[in-house]
């Protein structure tokens, strides 16, 4: 079965440091890779995807992420956390043989950055 | 603004009591979609359209219909609300083209849903 895991519920990072957020999938073949970012109330905004080509990816705000074939992984990145980056982050595939065009969602993992 | 719209965003009802939830976009998109939000799980697809007139089910589609009867426009209807069906409810649009997998959905701001 199709599915993605975040195996952290919770990430919490100071301030400056780098922070990373991840996620490992399961799907067949090759598929395309997102995150997105849920504030509180507000809905999910995109961040970035991994379509094909350069396995580093950078997106908004200043994150990007790493694709790893081998390791079926795709781990959000950023070298300097800001307070501001606290939020919910969803990592999602989908599979390109898949014509719902569906994307298939992590649980999400809530990052904390603390001043 | 390019946007995707829902209303109401919050709603609080009772069980059976039939209500819909509207979702609009204004970027002319043929691909819409709901899902819902529900704590550890993620985000499941309850239904999605690829054009005017075509819709099919998700993972989850007990207890919902949808209709798109105008290209913008995509509700979703609850007939007989029950309580396993509190959640956050979000509707997403895309443009599934010659590039069509790898194009981007854009969410709404989501519907809280609760059935008392």
């Amino acid at each position: 079965a199709q599915s993605v895991a975040q195996p952290e519920d919770q990430v919490n990072v100071a301030e400056g440091n780098p922070l990373t957020v991840k996620c490992t999938y399961s799907v067949s073949g090759n598929p395309y890779l997102f995150w997105y970012v849920q504030y509180p109330n507000r809905g999910l905004q995109f961040l970035l995807k991994y379509i094909t080509g350069d396995n580093l990816v950078k997106g908004s705000y200043g994150f990007e992420a790493e694709f790893n074939k081998s390791q079926t992984s795709f781990h959000l990145k950023k070298p300097s956390a800001l307070v501001s980056d606290s939020a919910l982050y969803f990592c999602a595939v989908r599979d390109r043989m898949d014509s719902s065009y569906k994307l298939i969602f992590g649980s999400g993992t809530r990052l904390l950055v603390r001043p | 603004e390019a946007q995707v719209t829902q209303n109401p965003r919050y709603l609080i009802t009772v069980t059976g009591k039939k209500l819909t939830v509207t979702c609009s976009q204004n970027m002319n998109h043929e691909y819409m979609s709901w899902y819902r939000q529900d704590p550890g799980l993620g985000l499941r697809q309850i239904y999605y359209s690829m054009n005017v007139e075509v819709t099919d089910k998700g993972d989850v589609p007990e207890g919902y219909k949808v209709s798109r009867k105008e290209k913008r426009n995509f509700p979703l209807i609850l007939e007989s609300p029950s309580p396993n069906q509190t959640s956050l409810y979000f509707c997403a649009s895309s443009r599934p083209g010659l590039a069509a997998s790898t194009d981007t959905q854009y969410f709404g701001p989501g519907t809280r849903l609760t059935v008392l």
